[in-house]
Formats: structure tokens, sequence, C-alpha cells
């Protein structure tokens, strides 16, 4: 399988807890980005790397985010302290910049903060 | 409010019925693409548009610039259609990279 993949596909963790989430993007593929969505809403971007370059991050992402692309490919996107308003679908795609960028998701990872 | 905006919310059709699902934004966009997302969270894509009409099967998808607004049709519905359709873009803003801004989806179900 060559498409995008995530783990851990499911996490449930107690608040207050730190939790890592894991992308391995289409190998060939220059961006990576983070969505998150919650329940019955679109996703949100949260950041995107160009190569191992981190360009953007939204104003969503508080100081307890943190996401890394160290070697420009896969790519974790941490969570510190984690709050009940935490609780969505990460979800994790890649694009090949130049080709008209279509993004390719990965199957997410749904976090629960109990 | 949302810089993308769908309708309808929820959707119903017997099977064989034409839908329509539509989108409108409020800037200018490089790219308008409409995904569709099955129960379990999988997001696939469908269409990326800059003008004018694509099809693929029985979907057919249309954008006219000028008005800022896309459709997405579906012929002769299948139940196996049911999913969240959702439109994104990517605006024309350089610093923004592609970062895709999302409409809240379409809920469409198909009875058989």
């Amino acid at each position: 399988d060559t498409g995008v993949s995530q783990d851990p596909r499911h996490k449930i963790t107690k608040r207050g807890q730190n939790v890592t989430f894991r992308c391995d993007p289409i190998s060939e593929h220059n961006r990576l980005y983070w969505y998150r969505q919650t329940l019955g809403q679109g996703p949100e971007f949260l950041t995107y790397f160009q190569n191992e370059a981190q360009l953007e991050k939204s104003r969503l992402l508080s100081d307890r985010f943190s996401a890394e692309r160290p070697k420009g490919s896969f790519s974790t996107l941490e969570i510190q302290r984690t709050e009940q308003g935490d609780s969505a679908m990460y979800l994790c795609a890649s694009s090949f910049f130049g080709s008209g960028e279509t993004q390719y998701f990965g199957p997410g990872t749904r976090l629960l903060v109990l | 409010k949302n810089e993308v905006e769908q309708s309808p919310q929820n959707l119903t059709a017997q099977e064989g019925e034409f839908i329509t699902i539509n989108c409108s934004y409020s800037v200018g966009i490089s790219a308008l693409h409409w995904l569709q997302q099955h129960p379990g969270g999988g997001i696939v894509s469908l269409f990326m548009l800059s003008s004018g009409k694509k099809k693929h099967g029985r979907l057919i998808a249309t954008i006219n610039i000028q008005e800022k607004h896309s459709s997405l049709h579906i012929t002769a519905s299948h139940p196996r259609d049911s999913a969240v359709y959702i439109c994104a873009v990517s605006f024309m803003i350089k610093a923004a990279g592609n970062k895709l801004t999302f409409g809240g989806g379409t809920r469409v179900l198909v009875k058989p």
C-alpha cells in the first residue's frame, strides 16, 4: 500500500496526558498537511510542511501542539497536557508541490480525551 | 463566518435520483476540491477544479469562477454513494501554501 498512513488509528487518553501521532506520506510527496476535524464539522487546517520546513501554523495550534517532519518524510504531531476539547479526528494529507496539488488523505487518528 | 459554505447540510434521495450539492466561497481561489468522506473518517479526493467542468463516472463537478460557486452532481444515485461530501478551496494567497479551507460538508443518504 503506497497511500498515506497514520498511526495510531484510535487513541484514548486521560486529560493531562501527552499524545503523539505519526503520519507517513506518499514517498515522493514533498508537502505534508495536518488537519483537525471535530464531530459533524469540516476539517480545519493546523499546519503544513514543505520537505522538513514547517511553513505555516494555524492560530488553532496552541503552544501545547507541536509538529515535526525531521527528515522531510514522516511527520509527528504531539499534543501536550491534553484537554477534552482536543478530542477530534486528526487528519494528515500529502501532496507533490508543482503537480496540481491534489492532496491525498490518510485514514486519520481519532483522539478521545477523557 | 466560514469562508466556504455548502448546501444543503443533509440530503436524502431515493436510488436513481439526481443529486446536486452546492458550494460557494468568498474570495478568489486557486483551486476548488470536492472530497468524499465515508463513515470511519477516510477522505477521498473526487475532483480538483480551477475552471469549467469535470466528469468521472456518475459524478460531475462544475465551477463558475465569476459567481464563486461550484456544484457537485451525482447522476443515477446509488446507496453506495451515501457519504459526506465536502467542498474545500485553496486561496490565492502566496503565503497560504495550498492549505485547504473546508466547507461543513453535506451528508448524503441514498435509500434503496
